[in-house]
């Protein structure tokens, strides 16, 4: 089974600076895909950014993007000018290529919560 | 608008009272799935259905039921509650052969007493 590890529970960054959350899983399979999830105060579910593991060029969302390594497992995205609105808790989640039974379940980490300091 | 939703939001019960959760979407989305969310813990699949009448157990099941009778709602359902229970809990779907994440719903925080 597949399982998702986030080992910063809380990270803290300045207005303005950058911070890059950790996530790291280990699977045995060659396609899959991650994926980072907001969730701010409000409880939504936001999706943040996708990685497709057969892609070796890193996803990149406005100021939000990703590394990607695949054989080191690790899969950590990077806030770029750090705003008060990106306040929330994030999560990373991982998801089986389609065609495997249960491939659309999603496998969460445990939760980074990152506050942004005015 | 495309969306997922979910009632109630807020609920508090006592241990033992049967409850339902329901969930809806407008997307006509084959696949939806029912999370847990807990403190330390990320969320936690409880069940999913990947079309009507087909439904399976994910990683956290004992306790729940649920049904898939229509495309758009998947109802989770709780016959016994205990307090092992309290916590957030999200409805979630996609198209079936969906590359990208799920949508999901507002969520809903139980509490059992």
């Amino acid at each position: 089974a597949q399982t998702v590890t986030q080992s910063q529970p809380e990270m803290s960054v300045q207005e303005a600076e950058t911070v890059t959350l950790s996530c790291t899983y280990d699977t045995s399979e060659s396609d899959y895909y991650l994926f980072w999830y907001k969730q701010p105060p409000s409880r939504q579910m936001i999706l943040v950014i996708r990685q497709e593991a057969y892609k070796q060029q890193n996803a990149t969302e406005n100021r939000f993007s990703v590394n990607f390594q695949k054989a080191a497992k690790s899969f950590s995205l990077k806030i770029s000018d750090s705003q008060l609105g990106d306040a929330a808790m994030y999560f990373c989640a991982y998801r089986s290529s389609p065609g495997i039974q249960g491939a659309q379940k999603l496998v969460f980490g445990q939760g980074t919560r990152l506050t942004i300091n005015p | 608008e495309a969306q997922v939703t979910q009632n109630p939001r807020y609920l508090i019960t006592v241990t033992g009272k049967k409850l339902t959760v329901t969930c809806s979407q407008n997307m006509n989305h084959e696949y939806m799935s029912w999370y847990r969310q807990d403190p330390g813990l990320g969320l936690r699949q409880i069940y999913y259905s990947m079309n009507v009448e087909v439904t399976d157990k994910g990683d956290v099941p004992e306790g729940y039921k649920v049904s898939r009778k229509e495309k758009r709602n998947f109802p989770l359902i709780l016959e016994s509650p205990s307090p092992n229970q309290t916590s957030l809990y999200f409805c979630a779907s996609s198209a079936r052969m969906s590359l990208g994440g799920q949508y999901f719903g507002p969520g809903t925080r139980l509490t059992v007493t």
